[in-house]
């Protein structure tokens, strides 16, 4: 089974912090995902990539940039962490565009900033 | 761009049938999912429709008609543990990612 793996559960940090929230796949999948889940809201597209080294932004980006370095690894990180950003963050990964409906989910990083 | 609209909150009782629509509004169209997540959980994919019609997976069927923008997941012999809430998720075109509704919550009870 693919495993798309959350470096954290629950992580608290401080307004204007710079954070980093990692995600990393073992299934040699070239797309991953990014998402925030808000009771309400459902789950936002914050940013994704189809390749290493490759960034496209989603419905939300704004306070938030990627970096995809290797191909199993996609982090997302918050320049300046705000209060607004305090939410379930949710990462995903597919094969490929060909296989788009079906994308694998890490178990989410509920991030709270004080 | 992609807009898909589906219920808040449905509840039914155990052993019965529920029906969890979604409509959606998009200037193209590649097909419909359905992902199921429970409380704590990571969301799973459940199904997908790319052409019009029923496509069955034991207790859970899903649904779609691109004529009327519309789809429905229907779970039969509902479980407790069907409870969970449920996103619909379409994207325009297979270059596009996933967008999803805000998701259904099920309450299934006794």
């Amino acid at each position: 089974d693919v495993k798309v793996t959350q470096s954290s559960r629950y992580l608290v940090k401080r307004t204007g912090e710079k954070v980093f929230l990692e995600c990393v796949q073992d299934m040699d999948h070239e797309n991953m995902f990014w998402y925030r889940q808000d009771p309400g809201l459902g789950l936002r597209l914050i940013y994704f990539s189809y390749d290493v080294k490759m960034k496209e932004k989603g419905d939300i980006p704004e306070g938030y940039s990627v970096s995809r370095e290797k191909k199993e690894r996609f982090s997302l990180i918050l320049e300046s962490a705000s209060t607004n950003q305090t939410s379930m963050y949710l990462c995903a990964s597919r094969l490929d565009r060909d296989e788009g409906e079906k994308l694998f989910f890490g178990s989410g990083t509920q991030l709270s900033v004080l | 761009g992609q807009s898909l609209e589906q219920p808040s909150e449905v509840t039914a009782v155990e052993g019965a049938i529920v029906q969890i629509n979604c409509t959606y509004q998009t200037s193209g169209f590649y097909g419909l999912s359905w992902y199921q997540q429970h409380d704590g959980g990571a969301p799973t994919f459940l199904s997908y429709n790319a052409l019009d019609g029923l496509e069955e997976t034991g207790r859970f069927s899903s649904f779609l008609s691109r004529s009327d923008s519309y789809g429905y997941l229907l779970l039969q012999e509902l479980q407790m543990k069907d409870s969970a809430s449920y996103f619909c998720a379409g994207r325009n075109s297979g270059n596009t990612p996933l967008v999803f509704g805000k998701g259904t919550r099920l309450s299934v009870i006794a």
